[in-house]
């Protein structure tokens, strides 16, 4: 079955960059699916990053997006996600997702949680 | 186009049912989603394009409505079913957004 895997850093420095891989397993990353990342601060809700398709071609959520680079290792069928300048604020659980349908996410990773603290 | 989930809180036992709702502020269509998270889980997809479960989801989830009223019910409520329910809309794609969670609680 396909499954997600989020890994990067749990610790990240204020003003530094935060950067997680997502590894695809079970299917292809060059499949006709957009791939993205969302992420959820603690006890707090859902809020979308941004998503990337095969191609390169990228979607931002516009409050983030001139902090946000996304990107596809196709040869690792893994895609990226970099978030520079990052503050306290930027502290939460993040995830990684496949896109169905280009609306909803149906497969999900198991979430790493990304710490912004000196 | 914000998403406006009700109750917050929803407090119910095991065997009732529980309906939730889902408020667009402008119409949606049909292009909206229904997760659950369990505490310390990743969301899962329940409800694609307003009223089509996903794979492997229980037929005791339903979700219907169009436009900017939407409703999960849950029917017959299981142990494992308190959890925190989002949904989502991608009526302008790409932009996107979620709901504030409605919390099942027993």
């Amino acid at each position: 079955q396909v499954q997600l895997q989020e890994s990067g850093p749990g610790l990240v420095k204020p003003s530094g960059t935060l950067s997680l891989t997502c590894a695809v397993s079970g299917a292809s990353i060059k499949s006709d699916n957009w791939w993205t990342w969302v992420r959820q601060s603690p006890g707090k809700g859902l809020e979308w990053i941004g998503e990337v398709y095969h191609t390169g071609a990228t979607n931002h959520n516009s409050s983030l997006r001139s902090r946000v680079t996304m990107s596809v290792d196709k040869s690792n069928n893994q895609f990226s996600l970099k978030m520079n300048s990052v503050t306290a604020a930027d502290t939460a659980m993040y995830y990684c997702a496949r896109v169905l349908n280009y609306n909803a996410f149906d497969i999900w990773g198991q979430g790493t949680l990304v710490t912004v603290s000196s | 186009i914000v998403l406006t989930q009700s109750p917050v809180t929803l407090t119910s036992s095991p065997g009732e049912r529980a309906t939730l709702s889902c408020r667009a502020s402008q119409s949606v269509g049909t292009f909206l989603a229904w997760y659950q998270q369990r505490p310390g889980q990743s969301p899962r997809l329940l409800i694609y394009d307003a009223s089509y479960r996903a794979t492997g989801i229980p037929a005791r989830f339903s979700g219907s409505g169009s436009g900017t009223d939407f409703t999960l019910i849950i029917n017959t409520l299981e142990p494992e079913d308190f959890a925190v329910y989002y949904c989502q809309h991608r009526r302008d794609w790409p932009r996107l957004a979620f709901g504030g969670g409605t919390r099942v609680e027993i």
